[in-house]
């Protein structure tokens, strides 16, 4: 279970904080992703990245902000948050961003926005 | 848009006993793969098993199958010989070649010894 790490595993922040969320994988793939999990609700693809290059927004807003400065690691920056954006956080990674492919998730970073 | 549904968010199973998870999903896309996820209560997901759409014959991963009735659009998961330790959450998933994923709500399997 070491193959994706996240960090913090949990994070208490403010509306008006600025926080970021670090992932890495330890696989040697080239696709990373940020889900969104929320109880009782289906999980939330929010960003993909391939070879770096961001190919997947699903329409989130622009509190949240992804950097993937290579393909090891993958940051979301959190800005002016609402109490709504409390959830598990997933990072996941997979060989190459093919639909076929096994994603390998990372433990989650558990945040709540007071 | 795809969307994938589960329609037990609880089940249990006697351990030694066979358990089925159900997931019904919609799409227009014709290629595409299904895959059922374990997430464990330590909460990091894994892998249980994966399906080709345009493969008829069900998969199977020792203990866990699928039936997979690509008309109906359901891909259930059939669990043989529960264990505790595949008490989990399970999440029942679809992603289509134009790279859009859809993840169920998930049923919560709980193995009673």
């Amino acid at each position: 279970e070491t193959g994706v790490t996240q960090t913090p595993r949990h994070l208490v922040m403010g509306m008006t904080n600025k926080k970021s969320l670090k992932c890495e994988q330890h696989l040697g793939h080239n696709a990373m992703y940020w889900y969104k999990q929320s109880a009782k609700k289906p999980l939330e693809l929010m960003f993909v990245y391939n070879f770096k290059e961001q190919t997947e927004n699903n329409s989130v807003p622009s509190r949240f902000s992804p950097e993937c400065p290579n393909s090891s690691h993958l940051f979301l920056h959190l800005h002016t948050l609402q109490p709504e954006d409390s959830a598990l956080y997933l990072c996941a990674s997979s060989q190459s961003g093919g639909y076929q492919e096994t994603q390998y998730f990372g433990p989650g970073t558990r945040l709540l926005v007071l | 848009a795809q969307t994938v549904t589960q329609s037990q968010p609880e089940m249990s199973v006697q351990e030694a006993e066979t358990v089925t998870l159900s997931c019904t999903y919609d799409t227009s896309e014709s290629d595409y793969y299904l895959f059922w996820y374990k997430q464990p209560p330590s909460r990091q997901m894994i892998l249980v098993i994966r399906q080709e759409a345009y493969k008829q014959q069900n998969a199977t991963e020792n203990r866990f199958s699928v039936n997979f009735q690509k008309a109906a659009k359901s891909f259930s998961l059939k669990i043989s010989d529960s264990q505790l330790g595949d008490a989990a959450m399970y999440f029942c998933a679809h992603w289509s070649n134009n790279n859009d994923m859809r993840f169920g709500a998930g049923t919560r399997l709980t193995v009673k010894p």
